[in-house]
């Protein structure tokens, strides 16, 4: 596809649950971020990785999240044991090289979790 | 750490009438970019602002960065129903390899 695929679009799971959030990044994007958004507030960061290895994971909340992109494209954010803090959209972008200070990142549509 | 204040929260506008957004930081910035997210969608790259003092247009866009490099603004002239949405500033140049510390974003609304 031409651009950033995340799925599921929706999730709603109970509290207490394990979730995984899957993003496709856009061909040949060595890197790929991941960001937690709150309703009404902007992005704040996850992690990041440069194609498997993950350089940055200094945004995640807490143990219970935990992201991995074994082979260099696809990666998964999972939460364990949700809770209703976790309630938000969870955005995935992705740029062509790693030194990307002076790149555009593109997103995907994110995907909406809902915890009960 | 790093934080990235933006004003106002909310706009209400008439079309027609011309909107401003306004970032600031109180550490000096080596690069800002800006982000248009409509209702329900997903953050879109608008521009990006390197050096001080500079100012580059996309035709009813304006984009600032300060003298000092500590704030940015977005001008809109004569708003349109499309130019609804939320608009985000993003420091990038905190790391090497560019993550964003956005704003709290502003969200424009333009009445007909």
């Amino acid at each position: 596809g031409a651009g950033v695929s995340q799925s599921p679009r929706y999730k709603v799971a109970k509290r207490g649950q394990d979730v995984a959030l899957r993003c496709d990044p856009i061909s040949g994007h060595v890197s790929l971020f991941w960001y937690q958004q709150a309703l009404g507030q902007g992005p704040e960061f996850l992690t990041y990785f440069q194609n498997e290895a993950q350089l940055d994971k200094s945004g995640l909340p807490s143990d219970r999240f935990f992201a991995e992109r074994p082979e260099g494209s696809v990666s998964t954010l999972k939460i364990q044991r949700t809770q209703q803090e976790d309630s938000a959209v969870y955005l995935c972008a992705s740029t062509p090289e790693s030194a990307g200070w002076a790149q555009p990142q593109h997103f995907g549509d994110g995907t909406r979790l809902s915890i009960l | 750490g790093q934080q990235v204040m933006q004003i106002p929260q909310y706009q209400h506008v008439q079309e027609g009438e011309d909107f401003t957004t306004y970032c600031n930081s109180s550490t000096t910035l080596s690069n800002i970019q800006w982000y248009k997210q409509r209702p329900g969608g997903h953050p879109v790259f608008l521009i990006q602002l390197v050096k001080s003092g500079e100012v580059k247009k996309q035709k009813r866009l304006t984009f600032q960065f300060g003298e000092a490099k500590k704030n940015s603004s977005l001008h809109i002239t004569a708003t349109q129903t499309t130019d609804v949405g939320t608009y985000f500033c993003a420091d990038a140049g905190g790391t090497s390899y560019g993550k964003l510390t956005f704003g709290q974003g502003t969200i424009l609304t333009v009445h007909p």
